[in-house]
This record gives structure tokens, C-alpha cells and sequence, in this order.
């Protein structure tokens, strides 16, 4: 089984201040990597995803991740955070496009 | 199109009750997943379909069970409920692509 590790439970930000997401994962082989968003008492929705090609992957609202396959990260970025990206970011991991492998998430908190 | 439903929201059980968790999609996705969340773990998987009359189970099964008789619904049964199951559950559908699309969720408390 895939493992997904997101290194940083709680990560506290000022607003205007960029932000980085850690996320690792455990497979040696071809993966898909996803970066959910969730706000509080909702589902989750997709941020952005890396399937093939460039690297570096963009969401509409500002945010980037790079996937790295020698360091098996996928770690999420943004350059100037709002009030408004305050949620829970979780990174995700899968094979066979059929089972998913969720990190245990990053509480992002932006402060005024 | 409302995406992905579930039913109920909130949900009290007495340990040892049986119950229904309910979700429908309407955007004719063949994959479906159940996964529940719990603090500190992260989503885990439960069971998922690739079908009507397919399923198979995720990483956390045991305790669970599932069918797809259409392609819109896949309920998740709960046959004798433990505390141990006291979580947040999500489903989720998906269609060609492999992007998920989640349910609101249910909070479910068993006593």
C-alpha cells in the first residue's frame, strides 16, 4: 500500500506571506498526485493535479505544487496567501487511478 | 446537476445498531468510493466500485459492506456498529478522468 506523508500538521501564515505544504509519498513507480482543499464542515474539492508531463502544476486561485520524482514529493506553494485559503489541504496518491492514498493534512491558518 | 449526494447528515447510533449510509450521483460516473475521516488519520478508503455489480475493498473495509445495483447509488451498510466507527464519512464518484468529486459527508456518532 501507498503511504502519503504531509509533514506539517498546522501551518500558521500571515496574509501577503507564501506558503509551502510539504507532502511525500512512498511509491517508487508511475503515480497520479492530487492536492485537495477542504472548508470546514464541507467535502473536499480538487486544487490541482499532476498525471504527466510539466512538473509544475497550477490551480486557478494561485497555487502551484511540483512533482519531484527522485525526492517523491509533491509539495504545494503559493505566493501570497488570503484570509480566504485558511482550510485543510490534504495530498493524495494514486497508482491505479482506482485507489486513492490520502496524507493525514496540513491545517493552513492565515493570519490578518 | 447536484453531484454528489448523501444522506442522513447527522447520525446517532446505539453500539450493536445496523444502518444505511446513502449516496447518489447524477453525473453517470461508474466509479464510487466510500472513505471515512478521522482526525489525525487523514481520508482512508473503505470500499469502491467501478460498477454497477463491481466492487472491491480499500484499506479499511472490516465492518463494512457495499453493493452497486445502479449506476447512481452505492450505499454503505453498517451491520452491527461499534464506537470504533465514529467518524466523518465521504463518498465520492468519478468518471473518465481521475478526478474525485466528494459528498458533503455524514457525521456519524455510535454510542
Amino acid at each position: 500500500a501507498q503511504s502519503v506523508t504531509q509533514l506539517d500538521s498546522q501551518v500558521p501564515v500571515f496574509e501577503e506571506a507564501p506558503v509551502e505544504l510539504r507532502c511525500n509519498y512512498s511509491s517508487s513507480v508511475s503515480v497520479y498526485l492530487f492536492w485537495y482543499v477542504q472548508y470546514p464542515n464541507q467535502g473536499l474539492q480538487l486544487l490541482l493535479k499532476y498525471l504527466s508531463g510539466s512538473t509544475l502544476v497550477k490551480s486557478i486561485n494561485g497555487f502551484e505544487a511540483e512533482f519531484n520524482k527522485s525526492q517523491t514529493s509533491f509539495h504545494l506553494r503559493k505566493p501570497s496567501v488570503h484570509i480566504s485559503d485558511t482550510a485543510e489541504y490534504f495530498c493524495a496518491v494514486s497508482e491505479s487511478g482506482n485507489q486513492f492514498y490520502f496524507g493525514t493534512g496540513t491545517s493552513l491558518t492565515v493570519i490578518p | 446537476n447536484a453531484g454528489v449526494t448523501q444522506t442522513p447528515k447527522f447520525q446517532v447510533l446505539k453500539t450493536g445498531q445496523s444502518m444505511t449510509l446513502q449516496c447518489a450521483q447524477d453525473m453517470n460516473h461508474e466509479y464510487m468510493s466510500w472513505y471515512r475521516q478521522d482526525p489525525g488519520m487523514g481520508l482512508r478508503l473503505i470500499h469502491y466500485s467501478v460498477g454497477a455489480g463491481i466492487t472491491d475493498q480499500g484499506e479499511v473495509p472490516n465492518g463494512y459492506n457495499v453493493s452497486r445495483s445502479t449506476t447512481e447509488d452505492f450505499p454503505l451498510r453498517l451491520l452491527s456498529a461499534a464506537p470504533s466507527q465514529t467518524s466523518v464519512y465521504f463518498c465520492a464518484s468519478k468518471g473518465s478522468t481521475v478526478e474525485q468529486f466528494f459528498g458533503p459527508g455524514t457525521r456519524l456518532t455510535v454510542l
